[in-house]
């Protein structure tokens, strides 16, 4: 569900080494889900994307992992740059075009 | 291509004074909008989302109205803004069919002195 009222935990990772990024869903009738990045200032920016029929989806350098089970979802980036230094929401709905609601959040630090 | 655009960006308004920020979406058809708020340093809350002309729904009660007077176009208001209201709100929009993703716009920062 939302959790617009607690502040935002952080990641620090070193430049070159991969992350994750985890988050746990609330509605197990979600079936469409998203990962979004956002730098300050800005709206956030769509990375991945996977439904529920899908446990793995990759991308270039980032994988989203699904576990319908235990309702978690994970955002895996690989050789973590600076630039990828933003905040990154997950993000859940029930049917692709209905009310997208979003996860905590967690702010990835990269230490060149 | 959809575009999706959000003014201004930023606001500095008085308490008890009114707002109105503007989303509009081109390239697109009948899409989904939805306006968010996000508090520094927090999670996005969405506070409505319509499905056509007219239709709104307010998933949080609040001191904020949304219109849709038009297609692609989705309206924020207030008619006397609080402390409280300051933050940063961004319109979305999505495919009503699901066929694309959710995507949102460049944001507004108020800030209610």
């Amino acid at each position: 569900g939302e959790s617009v009222g607690l502040h935002l935990p952080t990641l620090s990772v070193q430049e070159g080494d991969n992350s994750i990024i985890n988050c746990a869903y609330s509605n197990s009738a979600s079936d469409y889900f998203i990962w979004y990045k956002q730098e300050s200032g800005k709206g956030p920016q769509f990375i991945i994307d996977i439904r529920s029929n899908m446990d793995k989806r990759q991308g270039q350098r980032v994988t989203v992992l699904l576990n319908k089970t235990v309702k978690h979802l994970s955002l895996q980036i690989a050789a973590t740059q600076p630039g990828d230094s933003a905040v990154y929401f997950c993000a859940e709905t029930r049917a692709q075009g209905g009310k997208l609601i979003f996860g905590q959040g967690t702010e990835l630090s990269v230490k060149p | 291509s959809q575009t999706i655009h959000q003014w201004p960006a930023t606001l500095v308004q008085p308490v008890g004074s009114p707002l109105s920020l503007e989303c509009t979406v081109e390239g697109t058809s009948n899409p989904n909008l939805y306006w968010y708020r996000q508090a520094a340093g927090r999670g996005l809350q969405l506070l409505f989302y319509s499905v056509g002309i007219g239709q709104i729904s307010s998933e949080v009660p609040q001191n904020l109205s949304a219109s849709r007077p038009q297609d692609r176009q989705f309206i924020l208001s207030s008619k006397k803004l609080l402390l409280s209201d300051s933050g940063f709100y961004l319109c979305a929009w999505s495919s009503g069919t699901g066929e694309s993703g959710y995507t949102f716009g460049s944001g507004t920062r108020l800030t209610v002195v």
